[in-house]
């Protein structure tokens, strides 16, 4: 099984701070992962696919980078509405896997 | 637009079974994969299996494997789940989630909102 490693598992941020996320792949996924957000009580959205691809709608402020094993995931510029949890998710292989998420917070 | 919306969660007790069902609107459904994706309470999100567009090929995580049964009608685009066997583990809410096109890889652009399955005697 392909594991992904998220990190790091919570932080603590303000209004128009520039947060990182990272998440590595126990193999080469090429560029199959995905980024989601995900609010409390609610679905998790996705943002970013095929590693670096903003999904339709999705602000600028976001971006995701990277291929092979690591990846990263950016907002430029976090706004209020941006405090969630984040998770990657890999569709290299099954089992599908996904980060253990990382909770953005005030 | 892409509409996905599950049915069917509830409270069952442990060793029973259940059925969620997950309709599909504004898209051509057979022509997507389509997963099921789990989340417990206050975890993370835990993917379950997949059934592809013509419901010919299926692969599922161990933790379901035998106990978990997926199925599909392209007719009335529903997805089901069929779960027997039901531990107090596998409390979540259950999402169904589009996956790729036809054959290609692909992730989940589209979720349902989620249906609670609660296993408690």
């Amino acid at each position: 099984d392909i594991q992904m490693t998220q990190s790091p598992s919570s932080l603590s941020a303000s209004v128009g701070d520039r947060v990182t996320i990272t998440c590595q792949a126990s193999q080469d996924i090429l560029n199959y992962i995905n980024w989601y957000q995900q609010k409390l009580g609610e679905a998790p959205k996705l943002l970013v696919h095929d590693a670096s691809k903003l999904a339709t709608g999705v602000p600028l402020r976001f971006s995701g980078s990277g291929s092979g094993t690591n990846f990263t995931f950016t907002i430029s510029s976090l706004q209020p509405e941006d405090f969630a949890t984040y998770y990657c998710h890999q569709y290299d292989d099954v089992p599908l896997t996904f980060g253990g998420g990382t909770k953005v917070e005030i | 637009q892409v509409h996905l919306v599950e049915s069917g969660g509830g409270v069952v007790q442990p060793g029973g079974s259940l059925r969620i069902s997950c309709a599909a609107s504004g898209f051509s459904f057979s022509s997507y994969a389509m997963n099921w994706v789990r989340q417990a309470p206050g975890k993370g999100l835990e993917w379950l299996a997949v059934l592809s567009f013509d419901g010919r090929d299926k692969f599922d995580a161990d933790s379901v494997k035998g106990r978990f049964t997926l199925s599909r009608d392209n007719s009335k685009n529903m997805l089901h789940l069929e779960m027997s066997n039901l531990g107090v583990e596998d409390t979540a809410v259950y999402y169904c989630a589009r996956g790729g096109y036809g054959d290609e890889r692909g992730g989940f652009d589209y979720w349902g909102q989620g249906t609670l399955v609660t296993v408690s005697s």
